[in-house]
């Protein structure tokens, strides 16, 4: 079945300073990759999302870009700011074919110090 | 309009007891999801529904768990004979379909296995 590694489990930053965050996946069936972030004790929510006929994505300051022959994906964040301090989690998913489950990596908690 | 929805949001059982977890998923939306989170760790795939149909339940880690939808409304997680190790976030999670990709999640239901 699919796996998920994410890199780094910790990132620490400067306020303006970027965070880029890695993740590798194994089924090359994959197709539908999001990303998710999760403040403390509350729900993940979606940030930004890529599927397999596309490279790279842009929504403000944040881009994901998708290397299919690598199987790798990264989440790219500019200018960072204290609110983006939380826990992100990629996932793949093989979508239609497996209902859209999403595997997920272990998580990248991010601290920008101001 | 209302999100995806969970209850209770904390529960504390003794060893050994059952528990039901309740999901009310977004009006019109098909597709419903449980993952699991353990403290610190990412999301677990459990099962999902298409409808009342649950066509993959191959993340339920063992035969103490099992799972319901009503229709294309409510879904209940039941875990029997409850154990240390079960306590964890349930989080569950809905998609207009299974081929729309985008899945909302909800707020979790903590619970804590005395």
């Amino acid at each position: 079945g699919e796996n998920v590694e994410q890199h780094p489990s910790t990132l620490s930053v400067q306020e303006g300073d970027s965070a880029v965050i890695k993740c590798t996946y194994s089924d090359s069936a994959s197709n539908y990759f999001p990303w998710y972030k999760q403040e403390l004790g509350k729900r993940p929510q979606l940030i930004i999302d890529i599927r397999s006929n596309v490279g790279e994505k842009k929504d403000q300051r944040i881009a994901v870009t998708l290397n299919k022959t690598a199987k790798h994906f990264s989440l790219h964040i500019t200018e960072t700011q204290p609110e983006d301090s939380a826990v992100y989690f990629c996932a793949a998913s093989l979508s239609y074919n497996q209902g859209g489950k999403l595997i997920f990596g272990q998580g990248t908690e991010l601290s920008v110090k101001p | 309009g209302a999100g995806v929805s969970q209850s209770p949001s904390n529960k504390v059982t003794e060893k050994g007891k059952d528990v039901e977890l309740r999901c009310d998923p977004i009006s019109g939306h098909t597709a419903l999801y449980w993952y699991r989170q353990r403290l610190g760790q990412g999301l677990e795939f459990l099962i999902y529904f298409q409808g009342n149909s649950a066509p993959d339940k191959s993340g339920l880690p063992s035969d103490r768990f099992s799972a319901e939808r009503t229709g294309e409304s409510v879904s209940t997680l039941t875990i029997q004979r409850t154990q240390q190790e079960d306590s964890a976030v349930y989080l569950c999670a809905s998609s207009k379909r299974l081929a729309d990709y985008e899945q909302y999640f909800g707020p979790g239901t903590r619970l804590t296995v005395t």
